[in-house]
């Protein structure tokens, strides 16, 4: 019951640009920050983007996040072999008063 | 480094009860939240609730209010999630994750998830 909307799947060949949309609402994406978590099957998620387009140290700059309105986006430009993997946008939601996580996007390099 | 170990799997009746752990290395245990979040097989992430383990106190989804319960051990560094009246659904891989400092006034949409245990596999199953 994921409350942000993701495409399930997008391609690129490596050093293409891939863009992966979220789609929110006013109680979560358009009153707040979002969150891209980056899982590779098998392991543990780890934070990609925090508050819309921040990078945490060690996150190459191939990756970047936007938000306008009620809808985000995760860009990575140059794509790599090692970005095949499962991506999550997340918020807070105010009507809930608790954090929602997108559906999730199975990215694949050609 | 900063890191959470959580149980091993776990393979319970439904109707059962399950607990979790979670034990923090690295920091000051008392001194930043721990989530719990949970993913079922093929599916997203879903948030089930936080604990301040310095105060104890809890928050809890609504989805989970009523059946999931979580304690910590401050002498030992470790969080639990205990989740009762388990289903078939219920089946899933459990995340404990660091959240912001346990401070008083935490805005909640300014923080995030980081870092994750390794995850623990509860399966519901007669």
């Amino acid at each position: 019951q994921s409350v942000l909307t993701q495409p399930p799947s997008a391609s690129g060949t490596p050093g293409q640009r891939v863009t992966i949309s979220c789609s929110g609402s006013s109680s979560n994406i358009g009153s707040n920050y979002v969150y891209w978590y980056q899982q590779v099957p098998g392991t543990a998620p780890k934070v990609l983007i925090y508050r819309n387009n921040e990078r945490p140290s060690g996150v190459p700059d191939r990756f970047s996040g936007s938000k306008s309105g009620t809808s985000a986006s995760l860009a990575i430009s140059g794509l790599r072999s090692e970005d095949e993997a499962d991506y999550y946008c997340a918020a807070w939601d105010d009507s809930l008063s608790g954090y929602v996580f997108g559906t999730g996007t199975e990215v694949t390099v050609l | 480094q900063v890191q959470l170990v959580q149980s091993g799997a776990e393979v319970e009746k439904p109707g059962a009860s399950v607990k979790v752990s979670c034990q923090a290395s690295g920091y000051t245990f008392t001194g930043y939240y721990i989530h719990w979040v949970r993913q079922a097989p093929g599916h997203g992430l879903e948030w089930m609730g936080w604990i301040n383990p310095n105060s104890g106190d809890t928050n809890y989804a609504q989805k989970f209010q009523g059946r999931v319960t979580m304690t910590r051990d401050t002498s030992i560094t470790t969080a639990y999630m205990e989740l009762s009246r388990l289903r078939s659904d219920d089946t899933a891989v459990y995340y404990c994750a660091r959240g912001p400092k346990a401070v008083s006034g935490v805005v909640w949409a300014y923080n995030w998830f980081d870092p994750w245990g390794q995850g623990t596999l509860v399966t519901v199953s007669s």
